[in-house]
């Protein structure tokens, strides 16, 4: 089926300003990840879901961080009273299983500018 | 904690090969990963090890030492298309469950 897709693509948004970003993981993937890029950095890990299991949260930058999966599929990330540190490329990525040679698929990332 | 170095940038000719290095520092190792990313686009797997060895598949192969914490991936017959950034990524039993722990990535330019 399809991939992993975000939305939206890019997001320009103001200092002290809520942001949501959403996640459409691939129809059947139980694992859900996000991550962070910023430029000329590695991805950073935020958060995890792995069906109904309680999240790892332990990649969160700030308590200003959250994110939610309903209903083990969409998830969605908020930024709260965003500051210019939070611009990057936020990238979520699924997968269908755990251990072993799971593969993460990642979605093409939504472009964060905070000004 | 976790520690990953790449080389931050190689340039390579166009049908040449080239091998991009990969340290790792990590406890519970649980498994090694390759993805290309090109400028713009999302990461996309190349390949895994978790057992010393070499895995081939096509132009791309990876290799991996557990002892000495170390893996390299090899590219033959260079592209232009090959011009991207390659992120190594570490899973680990310290990093719990699945999330990897990736390098700052090797940003690879093919040239003719």
């Amino acid at each position: 089926g399809a991939g992993v897709s975000q939305s939206p693509s890019n997001k320009v948004t103001e200092k002290g300003k809520d942001v949501e970003l959403r996640c459409d993981p691939i129809s059947g993937h139980t694992a859900l990840y996000w991550y962070r890029q910023s430029l000329g950095q590695g991805l950073e890990f935020l958060i995890y879901f792995q069906g109904n299991s309680a999240p790892d949260k332990s990649g969160l930058p700030s308590d200003r961080f959250s994110a939610e999966r309903t209903g083990g599929s969409v998830s969605t990330l908020t930024i709260q009273r965003t500051q210019q540190e939070d611009s990057a490329v936020y990238l979520c990525a699924s997968s269908d299983r755990t251990g072993g040679r799971q593969t993460q698929y990642f979605g093409p990332g939504t472009r964060l500018l905070v000004l | 904690g976790q520690n990953i170095d790449q080389p931050t940038e190689m340039t390579a000719t166009e049908g040449a090969i080239v091998q991009i290095n990969c340290t790792y520092q990590t406890s519970g190792f649980n498994g090694l990963f390759w993805y290309q990313q090109h400028a713009g686009e999302a990461p996309t797997f190349l390949s895994y090890n978790v057992l010393d060895g070499l895995e081939e598949k096509g132009r791309f192969s990876s290799f991996l030492s557990r002892s000495k914490g170390y893996s390299y991936l090899l590219l033959k017959e260079l592209q232009m298309k090959d011009s991207a950034s390659y992120l190594c990524a570490v899973r680990s039993l310290q990093t719990g469950a699945n999330n990897l722990f990736f390098g700052t990535g090797t940003r690879l330019t093919v040239i003719p």
